[in-house]
């Protein structure tokens, strides 16, 4: 199973909206909604933000969404904050009780 | 409160093994199915094992089938993962995390735990 493939890195300046890109295939992203998104900041493990493609989890702001077309999911952060400067995952169930991570994007605020 | 800690991580030569443990509290370990997750130095998140709420069925990433064995104590909630066989390819953090919602099959990670380092080297 490859990894879904993400952005190395995206910038925006605090109040921006970026988005976030995760291109499985037609196994994956396309045929499951089960994609989830995590932030993980440096040294910390990785923390649920979205999951089921759009639904925020408990506590993440609504300033995250989630949206899912095709064999590509999106996590869209508006209004830029500094501590959202994280590294990101998406991950996509993959069926047979298998699940595929994203190459993980790197957030900067600039 | 959620928690999750793992530990038995350290240093071991290729070819030698070592078992890891994850310890769960505050929810019902035996209605959750858990995942081994791991994360190479300086890397992105691989997935690495699943087993059921139950313990009967457990699946795992090609890349650690047949070396790497999931298992659970539900009366200790307790994961482990057996890895045998090591390569210094499976350096990385091993994170345990469970399934955001019982009982179902196509899940997400929620929580995880802090990790523990697991380093494979002569």
């Amino acid at each position: 199973q490859s990894a879904l493939t993400q952005p190395a890195s995206v910038s925006g300046s605090p109040g921006q909206s970026i988005t976030i890109s995760c291109t499985g295939t037609s196994s994956d992203v396309g045929f499951y909604n089960v994609v989830s998104w995590y932030q993980q900041h440096p040294g910390k493990a990785p923390k649920l933000m979205i999951y089921e493609v759009s639904k925020r989890t408990s506590g993440v702001s609504n300033r995250f969404s989630g949206s899912k077309s095709g064999n590509r999911a999106s996590l869209t952060i508006s209004g830029l904050q500094a501590e959202d400067e994280a590294d990101y995952y998406c991950c996509s169930y993959a069926g047979s009780s298998t699940y595929v991570f994203g190459t993980g994007t790197k957030v900067t605020v600039l | 409160q959620v928690h999750l800690v793992e530990s038995g991580g350290g240093v071991v030569q290729p070819g030698r093994s070592l078992r890891l443990s994850c310890a769960a509290s505050g929810f019902t370990f035996s209605s959750y199915g858990m995942h081994w997750v791991r994360q190479a130095p300086g890397e992105g998140l691989e997935w690495v094992a699943l087993i059921s709420y139950g313990g009967s069925n457990k699946y795992y990433a090609d890349s650690v089938k047949g070396r790497f064995t999931i298992s659970r104590d539900n009366s200790k909630n307790t994961l482990y993962l057996q890895m045998n066989s090591l390569r210094a390819e499976d350096t990385a953090i091993y994170f345990c995390a469970r399934d955001g919602t019982p009982y179902i099959a196509e899940n997400w990670f929620d929580p995880w735990g802090q990790g523990t380092l697991v380093t494979v080297s002569s």
